[in-house]
């Protein structure tokens, strides 16, 4: 899996759109762009993954460029209950469930 | 449908002692993993069994064990006990194997947080 780089913080006013960026210049064309995120004492919830065009569900939005090397995922209207560390991986189809995770985004939430 | 659920959640051991924890998958999910977490060293993966058989393992000395059970419980085992293992451990069930076909198929539990003294 390619490796990814995140901001270690993000703040984020209460219902304003969260943006959180990730670079991921190495991946390779089969390699999938995932987001989870973990709030405090839970396990990493899955949000939204996408392979090249850009993603919506209702938890949120992945854009990913048309190079492939960046993504952004897009909160629109962030809420306290988003307070929690992002993590951007990439991961190819039909390799297993063996995750790995780096520092991700802790992002804040603020009224 | 009640979701992963882990016990104990919290454990504190001292070196040298060995530990078991146990992780009860999603109703009808017949595959399970288990993750190591550190704020060091992030996430990482440990092993992954389906039909009670290991079928895929991360790079974690042989002090790491686990099993799983026909009802699709599993537990996994820590011996020997070093302060580096203190770390919260994750366990995420699946459908079926191989579960990583689409990893947001997996589901994650709260974790057992250890602590090593």
């Amino acid at each position: 899996d390619a490796k990814t780089t995140q901001p270690p913080s993000m703040d984020c006013a209460e219902g304003r759109a969260a943006n959180l960026p990730c670079n991921h210049s190495t991946i390779s064309g089969n390699e999938y762009v995932y987001w989870y995120r973990q709030i405090h004492s839970q396990g990493p919830q899955y949000i939204i993954h996408g392979l090249k065009n850009n993603e919506t569900n209702e938890m949120a939005s992945l854009i990913i460029t048309e190079d492939r090397k960046s993504s952004t995922l897009i909160l629109p209207h962030a809420t306290l209950r988003d307070t929690a560390v992002y993590y951007c991986i990439s991961h190819q189809e039909n390799a297993g469930n063996m995750l790995t995770f780096g520092g991700g985004t802790r992002l804040m939430v603020k009224p | 449908k009640a979701g992963v659920t882990q016990t104990p959640r919290y454990l504190i051991k001292t070196r040298g002692q060995q530990v078991t924890l146990s992780c009860s998958p999603i109703s009808g999910h017949r595959s399970v993993s288990w993750y190591q977490q550190t704020p060091g060293q992030g996430l990482q993966f440990l092993f992954e069994y389906f039909s009670e058989t290991q079928r895929n393992k991360g790079n974690f000395p042989g002090r790491f064990s686990g099993r799983q059970f026909s009802n699709s419980r599993s537990e996994m085992n820590v011996s020997t006990l070093e302060l580096g293992d203190s770390a919260l451990y994750l366990c995420a069930s699946s459908l079926d194997w191989p579960s990583g076909r689409l990893l947001h198929t997996q589901y994650f539990g709260p974790g057992t947080r250890l602590t090593v003294l």
